[in-house]
C-alpha cells in the first residue's frame, strides 16, 4: 500500500530537549516536504527536498532542521524545541512533476511545555 | 501572506444539499488542488485542475478554475454526513518551485443528517 508514515503520532516534550520526527514514504517519490498546521493559519511549509541531499527552506523554517540521506526518509529535527513549536506536523511526498498530487502522513501532534 | 484564501470559513448544510467552497489566490499557478482533512488527520487529495483547464469532475465533485479572476470553486453535490470535514485548496507552483503547495486556511464543512 502506498503510504507516508510519520512517527511518533503524539509527542509531549520539554523546552530545549532535542527531538526528531521521522517520515518515510514507499512510493519512490523525489519530492518530500514538512508542513505545520496551526488554527486559523492553514498549512505552512517548513522545509522541502527535491531529491537526496537536496533540501531548501519553506515559508517557516526557523527552529527546524531536515536531512535527506535516503530517498524514502525525510526526518524533521527540532534541536531546541520551544513552546511556539507546539503544532500539528505533516510530512508529504509527491513524484515532483508539474502536476502531481501530494500524499500526506497521518500527522504528529507535538506539544512543547 | 497565505495564498489560496478560502471562503466561507465554515459551512453548515443538510444532507442532500450541495456545498460550494471558493478559493482565491494572488499569484500565478501551475495547478490548483483540493484536499480534504478529517478532524486532526492527514490530508487526502481530492482533485487537481491544471491552469489551462476550466472545469473538472470527479464523482460528486466539480471544480472550476477562472485564472482571469484567480479563483476556483469546489462543488460537492448531494452531500452526505460523511462529507463532514475541512477542505483546503492548494496552489501548485511551477518552475523551480515545482512540487511546492501553498495552502489556504480551509473551509470547515458540516453536513447534518
Amino acid at each position: 500500500e502506498a503510504q507516508v508514515t510519520q512517527n511518533p503520532r503524539y509527542l509531549i516534550t520539554v523546552t530545549g530537549k532535542k527531538l526528531t520526527v521521522t517520515c518515510s514514504q514507499n512510493m519512490n517519490h523525489e519530492y518530500m516536504s514538512w508542513y505545520r498546521q496551526d488554527p486559523g493559519l492553514g498549512l505552512r511549509q517548513i522545509y522541502y527536498s527535491m531529491n537526496v541531499e537536496v533540501t531548501d527552506k519553506g515559508d517557516v523554517p526557523e527552529g527546524y532542521k531536515v536531512s535527506r540521506k535516503e530517498k524514502r526518509n525525510f526526518p524533521l529535527i527540532l534541536e531546541s524545541p520551544s513552546p511556539n513549536q507546539t503544532s500539528l506536523y505533516f510530512c508529504a511526498s509527491s513524484s515532483g512533476g508539474l502536476n502531481t498530487e501530494a500524499f500526506f502522513g497521518q500527522g504528529t501532534r507535538l506539544t512543547v511545555v | 501572506s497565505q495564498q489560496g484564501e478560502e471562503d466561507p470559513q465554515a459551512l453548515s448544510i443538510q444532507e442532500g444539499e450541495n456545498a460550494t467552497m471558493n478559493c482565491s489566490y494572488k499569484t500565478s499557478i501551475n495547478n490548483l488542488q483540493w484536499y480534504r482533512q478529517n478532524s486532526g488527520r492527514g490530508l487526502v487529495h481530492l482533485i487537481l485542475i491544471r491552469s489551462n483547464e476550466r472545469e473538472k469532475h470527479s464523482g460528486r465533485l466539480r471544480v472550476t478554475l477562472d485564472t482571469s479572476k484567480k479563483s476556483s470553486s469546489l462543488l460537492i453535490t448531494a452531500s452526505r454526513a460523511a462529507d463532514t470535514a475541512s477542505y483546503f485548496c492548494a496552489r501548485g507552483a511551477g518552475g523551480t518551485s515545482y512540487g511546492k503547495l501553498t495552502f489556504g486556511q480551509g473551509t470547515i464543512l458540516t453536513v447534518h443528517p
